[in-house]
């Protein structure tokens, strides 16, 4: 079985600028959740998305947008990117879902770097 | 209250000790603890997981130790590997929802 793909891998934008990141779950997983990797700030949870429906939301500003397909396929959309929005954004999945408490399965993140 | 602590930042073990990492946290509404693997370049992985309602979890060489009324856990790994160097995270959340994460230990176990 295939893991969780992220697209791209790497990725360097301008303040100011928007970007778009993509994220194919493992077949048959419904529930994508994405969190934000920093040095400064480690892991954190930006939201759950589940059934095209977003369940769960972490503490990150209205620039944070997500939505998921009908075939569980997953965007995550930051805009008006800033300094401090370069991380590594990885994107997990699970079969039912965090309130489930079901295993996630990461993938290996898109290293978005904000210049 | 929604912070989950960890400690050491570090750890260095030799092949074969013990290596242990411990975790505090505030919320006493968190109901799942589970525990992280990531090595470099790669996403997290879940390595072991527990509830509130159990004192102690094991797998293979791995075990968690829940202490409920003192809001603490630890994972504890037996027989330390090199290929066991890693950074591992704790974590917790209330329902899936809340989702936590300890700001991450980075072990080297020496050859």
């Amino acid at each position: 079985k295939a893991g969780v793909t992220q697209t791209p891998r790497y990725l360097i934008k301008t303040r100011g600028q928007q970007v778009t990141l993509s994220c194919s779950p493992i077949s048959g997983h419904r529930s994508v959740s994405w969190y934000q990797q920093t040095p400064g700030q480690g892991l954190q949870f930006l939201f759950e998305y589940f059934s095209e429906t977003q369940r769960n939301k972490g503490n990150f500003p209205g620039r944070f947008s997500g939505r998921q397909f009908s075939n569980s396929r997953s965007e995550m959309n930051v805009s008006t990117l800033e300094l401090g929005d370069s991380a590594l954004y990885l994107c997990a999945s699970s079969l039912a879902g965090l309130a489930d408490q079901e295993t996630q399965y990461f993938g290996p993140g898109t290293r978005l770097l904000v210049l | 209250q929604q912070q989950v602590k960890q400690s050491p930042q570090s750890l260095i073990v030799q092949k074969g000790g013990i290596s242990i990492i411990n975790c505090a946290y505030e919320n006493t509404a968190f109901d799942y603890f589970p525990w992280y693997q990531q090595f470099p370049g790669k996403g997290p992985a879940l390595l072991i997981a527990i509830r509130p309602d159990v004192s102690e979890k094991k797998e293979g060489r791995f075990t968690i130790s829940f202490n409920k009324s003192a809001k603490q856990f630890s994972l504890h790994i037996m027989d330390s590997q090199p290929g066991d160097s890693a950074t591992y995270f704790c974590a917790a959340s209330k329902n899936g929802q809340n989702f936590v994460f300890g700001p991450g230990t980075r072990l080297s176990v020496l050859p």
